[in-house]
């Protein structure tokens, strides 16, 4: 069964940039048949998915964020990555990493890892 | 991007009592549609996929039905441990969408 584990950004000051890093047990992140994903929740947005990446390298992504958020794969550290941009107080939310196997609903998922922006 | 309405937002009920969850899609997405369990201080569980296929970890008192647009979760004979807020997902379009949540709460 794989397992998530996301890193814990500390906090941030607005304009910034948020990097998390998501680490895959359990599995290879190499494998054709996951889609990595990045959630967030917040209290004034509830439930709001970012994007994924597979395997391959593919991505998709929420086009509310236009052009502030990257999700990229380092295989070699079986991890995933998360970077937004240009953080604001909007930005605040718990994140979570989340995988679906040969889906886009979300199967297993990270324990949650709280970024919060602030002046 | 495809809406999820979900309601109500919350409902209080009693230990034996069915509650009724209901997930309205803004446009068609078939059957793909999950709902998911969250408590206090954790992350979502999946909880039914496919809009009627659930999960191993649950007890077969939680029941999903529906396609297209208009979708249900059941819970029969509510347990103590079924408190909790639940969400719908709709899995066929990017970007994937969720619902708004609907809290159940024991009396």
């Amino acid at each position: 069964q794989v397992q998530l584990q996301e890193s814990v950004p500390g906090l941030l000051k607005p304009s910034q940039t948020l990097s998390l890093t998501c680490s895959v047990s359990g599995g290879s992140i190499s494998s054709g048949s996951y889609h990595w994903n990045w959630i967030r929740q917040s209290a004034a947005k509830g439930l709001e998915w970012l994007g994924h990446i597979s395997a391959s390298g593919n991505t998709n992504y929420n086009p509310s964020l236009k052009s502030r958020v990257t999700i990229s794969v380092d295989t070699s550290k079986n991890q995933f990555s998360l970077t937004l941009t240009s953080v604001t107080a909007a930005d605040t939310a718990v994140y979570y990493c989340a995988s679906g196997y040969l889906s886009n609903w979300f199967r297993v998922w990270g324990q949650g890892t709280l970024v919060t922006v602030s002046s | 991007d495809i809406q999820m309405t979900q309601s109500p937002s919350s409902v209080s009920a009693s230990v034996g009592d069915r509650v009724t969850i209901t997930c309205r899609a803004s446009q068609g997405i078939s059957s793909w549609l999950a709902w998911y369990q969250q408590k206090p201080g954790e992350a979502p569980k999946l909880l039914i996929f496919l809009a009627s296929s659930v999960q191993n970890a649950f007890p077969a008192r939680f029941r999903g039905s529906g396609s297209g647009t208009d979708f249900t979760l059941t819970i029969n004979n509510l347990q103590p441990e079924d408190s909790a807020t639940y969400y719908c997902q709709q899995a066929n379009n990017i970007p994937l969408t969720f619902g708004g949540g609907t809290k159940v709460e024991i009396k």
